[in-house]
């Protein structure tokens, strides 16, 4: 098994537009993860998604983040616009039930500047 | 507010020494994770120990938790120059569905 794919590993952008990040999850995980790492705020969790269906998204700072998980093997955040606050590494996440053993991703290092 | 928190937030020692790390936390669990994170990489899961289970060893790792005092603590013994990395609890609550909550870490740092 590959793992938990997500791309890009890096992305820099300017202020005001729009950044997609993805994400592939481990085959049969049922449920998935996006968390925001950052030297003051630590690993914050954004969003978690249950066999495709977004469950708690009360970690999204704003209504500038989005995200959507089409198939159960996809996942897009979705930050529309960009800030220089949002510079952060994203992680996604999977498992196999909710607070189990999770597997992540390398992460997005994102720069808006 | 952090679920578990991390001590202390850096250590460093010498190769072949033991490194131990705590977490404590603030309400009842249901389990406690570990993780390790190497410098720009993704959180690796170490070990989980059930909030039933009082000690769990995996290799050169040993997991305590005494839920009386809320705390865990991760050892490693006989520490090498690849154990330098960032080490987390994650905690979940006892309280219906509950995801994890990760503490800021611990950075480990092992000198050859």
């Amino acid at each position: 098994d590959a793992g938990v794919i997500q791309s890009p590993r890096h992305e820099v952008t300017e202020m005001g537009q729009e950044v997609t990040l993805r994400c592939k999850p481990i085959s049969g995980h049922d449920y998935l993860f996006w968390y925001r790492q950052t030297m003051m705020r630590g690993l914050e969790l954004l969003i978690y998604f249950n066999n495709n269906v977004p469950i708690d998204d009360s970690g999204m700072p704003e209504d500038r983040f989005s995200a959507k998980m089409p198939n159960a093997s996809f996942s897009t955040l979705k930050i529309q616009p960009s800030e220089p606050r949002d510079s952060a590494v994203y992680f996604c996440a999977s498992s196999h039930g909710l607070a189990t053993k999770q597997f992540f991703g390398p992460g997005t290092r994102l720069t808006v500047l | 507010s952090q679920q578990g928190e991390e001590d202390p937030q850096a250590l460093s020692i010498q190769e072949g020494e033991n490194a131990t790390m705590n977490c404590s936390y603030k309400t009842s669990i249901n389990n406690l994770q570990w993780y390790r994170q190497n410098s720009g990489r993704g959180l690796v899961h170490l070990i989980l120990i059930r909030s039933n289970e009082r000690e769990k060893h995996s290799g050169r790792l040993r997991v305590t938790l005494d839920t009386s005092k809320k705390s865990s603590s991760l050892l490693i013994t006989a520490s090498r120059a690849a154990d330098t990395a960032s080490y987390f609890c994650a905690t979940d609550t006892n309280s219906g569905y509950s995801t994890l909550t990760f503490g800021k870490g611990t950075m480990l740092l092992v000198s050859p």
